[in-house]
């Protein structure tokens, strides 16, 4: 069955600094999102992305947030400045009819 | 108004019993509702998912039971196992392509044999 692959699968980085979570959707799918789950907690929809423009985004992602998807492949998300609350699992998904979730990244800020 | 309220929080069930999960939604706009299965590591799963125009969907050992009037909707889970172990989110989403999902809090699944 295929999947949505992210790298990497755990990211530790300091305060202040920026990180990016990368994921590569399902080839045929044409909806592409973030989520998030702080440890404990339920899942969180960060950001949509379709026809290479972000379609809808939650009020987690401000500024700070970014995504793209430069190659037609890959599909990322760029945190710019971390701060200690971004630590949380971030799931990439990809959706043409049915969703499908990667395995996620689990980002520590320290 | 965009709220999944998920309970129970965790549950404990005898191999071989039913596991039932309950969820209730306030935004009458949605009109898709998924249960996803989640294991330790893993990204969430879609298990089974119903739309409004029906009252109940099985498959398999897995039912969604929908009540449109009281804005709730529940799993049941049949003759559960210990692989069943594992943490189970309701969701709803408008059926508008590439829509958001909502997700309720979560429900810890133990099976125990």
């Amino acid at each position: 069955e295929p999947e949505v692959t992210q790298t990497p699968s755990h990211q530790v980085t300091q305060m202040g600094q920026e990180v990016i979570l990368r994921c590569v959707p399902i080839s045929n799918h044409l909806y592409f999102y973030w989520y998030r789950q702080i440890l404990g907690q339920k899942v969180e929809f960060l950001v949509s992305f379709y026809n290479n423009e972000i379609s809808e985004k939650s009020e987690i992602f401000d500024d700070q947030f970014s995504v793209e998807r430069p190659d037609g492949s890959n599909f990322t998300l760029k945190i710019r400045s971390t701060k200690l609350e971004d630590s949380a699992m971030y799931f990439c998904a990809s959706k043409r009819e049915k969703l499908f979730f990667g395995s996620g990244t689990q980002l520590s800020v320290l | 108004q965009q709220q999944v309220k998920q309970s129970p929080q965790s549950l404990i069930v005898q191999k071989g019993g039913i596991s039932i999960i309950n969820c209730a939604y306030e935004n009458t706009a949605f009109d898709y509702f998924p249960w996803y299965q989640q294991f330790p590591g893993k990204g969430p799963a879609l298990l089974i998912a119903i739309r409004p125009d029906v009252s109940e969907k099985k498959e398999g050992r897995f039912t969604i039971s929908f009540n449109k009037s009281a804005k709730q909707f529940s799993l049941h889970i049949m003759d559960s196992q210990p692989g069943d172990s594992a943490t189970y989110f309701c969701a709803a989403s408008k059926e508008t392509s590439g829509s958001r999902l909502t997700f309720g809090e979560g429900t810890q699944l133990t099976v125990n044999p």
